[in-house]
């Protein structure tokens, strides 16, 4: 079983502050990393595929950095705002013997941006 | 819009009954995917579809059955074996298994009393 555990399980935070959370995962036998965004009601939908050490991706005030060598990846939100609340996913997909990967999701980060 | 569907969005269902969770993509999808979601608990893998015909078990199988009849379609029958059924359940597919981003369904909330 491998572990994927993601921190805070849950924070509040006022409009306009900037926050950051973690994804920690297995440093061996990394493939990729896919971060998601799960709105209450909603489908999880994708934000980020990082597959190299070192990676930062960014999609308008969100951004995420990763380093497999010690087996996390973060997640920032600038300038938090209302329609960020939302849950936050990190999937890690690890390389099994055979080559075939093996996807394990984080429990999540629950977000909640007070206006 | 391509996407995947699941229905219902809530389901009751009686102990000892099966129930079958529907999921349909239309995004011409090879892999799916059904997970199951506990309070606390990341997603788990029920079953998986690499190919129409073709299915393999997740991590928690027991108790839960798939079939993979067309492309489209991969519905997930929760059985009377499921010894803890109430669950939310969401389906995904994606390109093919491996390292691709899933597309998800809104997910069905099944409660068996």
């Amino acid at each position: 079983i491998l572990n994927v555990e993601q921190s805070p399980q849950s924070l509040h935070v006022q409009e306009g502050d900037s926050t950051n959370f973690t994804c920690s995962f297995p440093s061996s036998n990394f493939y990729a990393l896919h971060w998601y965004r799960w709105e209450t009601a909603k489908s999880p939908e994708a934000l980020f595929v990082m597959t190299l050490n070192g990676d930062e991706k960014k999609k308008g005030r969100i951004s995420a950095t990763l380093n497999t060598k010690e087996g996390y990846s973060y997640l920032y939100i600038k300038g938090s705002q209302p329609e960020d609340s939302a849950t936050y996913l990190c999937a890690f997909l690890g390389t099994l013997r055979g080559g075939y990967q093996k996807v394990t999701f984080g429990t999540g980060t629950k977000l909640q941006v007070i206006p | 819009d391509g996407g995947i569907t699941q229905s219902p969005k809530y389901l009751f269902r009686k102990e000892g009954q099966n129930v079958t969770l529907s999921c349909e993509q239309n995004l011409n999808h090879d892999a799916m995917y059904w997970y199951r979601q506990d309070p606390g608990q990341g997603l788990r893998l029920i079953y998986y579809s690499q190919i129409v015909n073709d299915f393999q078990k997740g991590d928690i199988a027991e108790g839960y059955s798939v079939s993979r009849e067309k492309k489209e379609s991969f519905p997930l029958t929760v059985t009377s074996a499921q010894k803890n059924p109430t669950a939310f359940y969401l389906c995904a597919s994606s390109i093919e298994v491996g390292g691709s981003i899933y597309t998800f369904g809104s997910g069905t909330r099944l409660t068996v009393v």
